[in-house]
Formats: structure tokens, C-alpha cells, sequence
């Protein structure tokens, strides 16, 4: 079953503009993942968050954890069309698997 | 440094016709290894997972089956497809073991379309 859960499903903004997308999830988990789509291809793995963190920051990414509410943000800064993607969060509750959600559609227009 | 291949990158197969997808991973040892499928516009549902040659194990109950002949070789088959077989395949690996940091890599994935 899907543990993650993205919200919004889609989301559309303007270049420039800060785009956050959230994800939660229900069971207890050792961290939290952020993948990238692009359409028709493999996802890429952005940023991991382990579940003793509570912020973490690669370039434009910044990643929220907050455990008590099962719950994750990704944000995207300054955003360009080149960010045009599907966003997925996984967990991880062991060693062996991720558990990804449905994934939430960032389209930025130029 | 790794790397993931994995094959054909696109076919359309009859219903009841056999499917054999293929998956390598290099530049690693006894990596843990999965095969996704993914709905138009869907997440992703996890199919299957090896820890080791021969180790399979199902998630869903399913048309498909999964082996492991080889230590970085993961193949997806099926015997005769079904209509909802139609999807996005991923195969993926990942370090075994590691819970702090088990990032997965992704191959780039194949369209199985069944007519």
C-alpha cells in the first residue's frame, strides 16, 4: 500500500515563483525521500530527510520534517520551466523497500 | 561509479503473449533489487524485491513474476499478459542493508502497452 500521500495533486506557477508541495504519511518511518519525474523517464532522488532532522537544504530544495504530524514539505525556490516535473516522496520504514506516494505535478511557465 | 540499464525501452505485445523485461546494475555488489509499475499520471506500486540471487519476493498478487538469475540481474516476465498489464515499468536498486541511507536509483524505465 502507499504510505505517502502528496498534496496538491497539481500545481501550476509562474517562473520566479516558490513552489511547495507536501507529503504525508501515516506509519513510522527511519527517513523521508523526495524524487523527481520528468515525463516518461526514471525518477531521480533529490533529497533525503532522516527522521531525527527536522529542515534540510541542497540548492533551491528545502525539506520540512515534522514527525508528530507525519508530515513533509518540499519547496522549491525561484522556480524555472526546467522544474516542470512529478514530485514523489517515498519513506522508509526499513532496509529493504521505499514506499512512494502518487506524486504531485509541478508545471512552471515561463 | 553504478549504473542501471534496463530494456526494451518500449514494446507492444498482444494479450496472452509473453513479456520478458531485463534489468542490470553495474559497478555494485548484492544490491537490492525492484521492479515498479506505474499508472498513467499514478505513484508508484511496488511489485517485486530481491535481496540476493534467487530471493524474490512479491508485493501484490499479480499476472507477473520476477527472477534473479545473476547477482545484478533482475527480469520481469510474464507468461501470457493481460490488458492491465498496460503501464510504466522501473527497475531499481539500491544498497542493501542501509536504513539511514537507502537512496534508490532508478533505471529509465519501460512502456509495456498491451493490445
Amino acid at each position: 500500500s502507499q504510505q505517502g500521500e502528496e498534496d496538491p495533486q497539481a500545481l501550476s506557477i509562474q517562473e520566479g515563483e516558490n513552489a511547495t508541495m507536501n507529503c504525508s504519511y501515516k506509519t513510522s518511518i527511519n527517513n523521508l525521500q523526495w524524487y523527481r519525474q520528468n515525463s516518461g523517464r526514471g525518477l531521480v532522488h533529490l533529497i533525503l530527510i532522516r527522521s531525527n532532522e527536522r529542515e534540510k537544504h541542497s540548492g533551491r530544495l528545502r525539506v520540512t520534517l515534522d514527525t508528530s504530524k507525519k508530515s513533509s514539505s518540499l519547496l522549491i525556490t525561484a522556480s524555472r520551466a526546467a522544474d516542470t516535473a512529478s514530485y514523489f516522496c517515498a519513506t522508509a520504514g526499513s532496509a529493504r523497500q521505499l514506499t512512494f506516494g502518487s506524486g504531485t505535478q509541478l508545471t512552471v511557465l515561463p | 561509479s553504478q549504473t542501471i540499464h534496463q530494456w526494451p525501452a518500449t514494446l507492444v505485445q498482444p494479450v496472452g503473449s509473453p513479456l520478458s523485461l531485463e534489468c542490470t546494475v553495474e559497478g555494485t555488489s548484492n544490491p537490492n533489487l525492484y521492479w515498479y509499475r506505474q499508472a498513467a499520471g499514478r505513484g508508484l506500486q511496488l511489485l517485486f524485491y530481491s535481496v540476493g540471487i534467487g530471493q524474490i519476493s512479491s508485493e501484490v498478487p499479480q499476472n507477473l513474476s520476477a527472477s534473479r538469475p545473476q547477482d545484478r540481474q533482475f527480469i520481469l516476465s510474464s507468461k501470457k499478459l493481460l490488458l492491465s498489464d498496460s503501464g510504466f515499468y522501473l527497475c531499481a536498486w539500491k544498497v542493501a542493508g542501509r536504513i539511514s541511507g537507502n537512496t534508490i536509483y532508478f533505471g529509465e524505465g519501460s512502456w509495456l502497452t498491451v493490445v
